[in-house]
């Protein structure tokens, strides 16, 4: 079982928040990601890292933004939440052996 | 651009038997990997078997298989004994070679896989 962490698992909260979305991971990885999923779709990459002080964004356009500040900390945050938002977001890291992407668990996130 | 395609939106299989799923890709790429991720409901996604597009040999993980066809740029995926267990989503995953950038994984739109007794 990967040691990557997601909070919160679940999140319901009103149009115009600022919330943060946290991924920690144990392993030492250099490389994390963010994806987006809707229900029953594809993931879609909206950022990823190389490593610290590195961001790149991602495939899908997001008016989300991350930080790279620490090794193992890659949080997302949304300045202003919108019903648009409402997603699942999935945060990922690789080895550098063989940059395999192992995954949290996940954040719902509901906008009201 | 890559692309991934599982044409199996959805796929039941009865316990004990065996389930293949699909997926080709499209790549101008000769150095490559290819992946499958199971997503449980409400559960971490996990890496189920990896494919590099250099090694002709099928890759194997216990009641997991894959029948790799680098010229069809066909990648599918066999369950044998099927257990209720394996009830999941599948994502069919695409990744380029080591190019020393960032290991980004282009997704399918998954298969979900039903187990009945």
């Amino acid at each position: 079982e990967a040691d990557i962490y997601q909070t919160p698992r679940y999140l319901v909260i009103g149009t115009g928040k600022k919330i943060t979305l946290e991924c920690s991971q144990t392993m030492g990885h250099d490389k994390m990601y963010w994806y987006q999923q809707d229900p029953g779709m594809e993931l879609h990459l909206i950022h990823y890292s190389y490593g610290v002080n590195s961001t790149e964004k991602g495939d899908l356009s997001s008016e989300s933004t991350v930080s790279r500040i620490r090794t193992e900390h890659f949080p997302l945050t949304l300045e202003s939440a919108r019903p648009s938002h409402t997603s699942q977001y999935l945060c990922a890291s690789s080895d550098r052996a063989k940059n395999i992407q192992y995954f949290g668990a996940g954040t719902r996130l509901s906008v009201l | 651009a890559q692309t991934v395609t599982q044409s199996q939106p959805e796929m039941s299989v009865q316990e004990a038997e065996t389930v293949t799923l699909s997926c080709t890709y499209d790549t101008s790429e000769s150095d490559y990997y290819l992946f499958w991720y199971k997503q449980p409901p409400s559960r971490q996604m996990i890496l189920v078997i990896r494919q590099e597009a250099y090694k002709q040999q099928n890759a194997t993980e216990n009641r997991f298989s894959v029948n790799f066809q680098k010229a069809a740029k066909s990648f599918s995926l066999k369950i044998s004994d099927s257990q209720l267990g394996d009830a999941a989503m599948y994502f069919c995953a695409y990744r380029r070679g080591n190019t020393g950038t960032a290991s980004k994984l282009t997704f399918g739109t998954g298969t979900r896989l039903q187990v009945t007794l």
